[in-house]
């Protein structure tokens, strides 16, 4: 079956611009979540998407901001892109949320802030 | 918080020589533990879980045991191969205010086989 798609896979932006990433989960998977990786930081949560609904959200500031579509489709939005933005942004599913389940992870969007 | 922590890399290593990636972590509960990697330009992909005390989690030769007593998930494998070559990362995933499967991770740990 297909795995996690994520598009686009490479963007660059200016800074003070907004962005916006796409996640296509696994066919049935309902639990969405997004991850940054730098390498200064490694992998931070996001925010975590379930039917709809954010679930849980990290310590991320107010301009970023996700949602989640009623075919599992999730999107995250950057507004007024900084350059410390610049990273990749990495989108996993799970179904059902359970704690053991693991994630199956996306490829990545790579975002360059400029 | 609950946290990750593992051993820093990079780990160099001979073709066929065996492996140990040291992982322990801090958490409140019960977390599941995993072990993921990351080849260069790719996402992660699960390698192992374990969801509770004394599992094991094997995975392509690779093998991690839960233990709770040392709170600890190190990564094994008998004889690594140059494709092993990648980034690892242990994490934990917990309930974390009723909501679950957010993952933890470590700061992950390069690994390079030589032929």
């Amino acid at each position: 079956k297909a795995g996690v798609t994520q598009t686009p896979r490479y963007l660059i932006k200016t800074r003070g611009q907004q962005v916006t990433l796409s996640c296509s989960p696994i066919s049935g998977h309902r639990s969405v979540s997004w991850y940054q990786q730098t390498p200064g930081q490694g992998l931070q949560f996001l925010f975590e998407y379930f039917s709809e609904t954010q679930r849980n959200k990290g310590n991320f500031p107010g301009r970023f901001s996700g949602r989640q579509f009623s075919n599992s489709r999730s999107e995250m939005n950057v507004s007024t892109l900084e350059l410390g933005d610049s990273a990749l942004y990495l989108c996993a599913s799970s179904s059902p949320p359970r704690q053991g389940d693991g994630y199956t992870f996306g490829s990545g969007t790579r975002l360059t802030v400029v | 918080g609950d946290s990750v922590t593992q051993m820093e890399g990079p780990v160099t290593l001979s073709e066929e020589a065996f492996l140990t990636i040291n992982c322990t972590y801090t958490a409140t509960g019960y977390p599941s533990l995993f072990w993921y990697v990351q080849y260069p330009g790719e996402g992660l992909q699960l390698l192992l879980k374990a969801t509770k005390a004394d599992d094991k989690g094997s995975n392509k030769g690779f093998e991690a045991t839960y233990r709770k007593e040392t709170t600890s998930f190190h990564l094994e494998k008998g004889s690594v191969q140059v494709s092993d070559s990648a980034v690892y990362f242990c994490a934990l995933s917990g309930v974390v205010s009723g909501a679950t499967n957010k993952l933890i991770f470590g700061t992950g740990t390069l690994l390079a086989v030589q032929p």
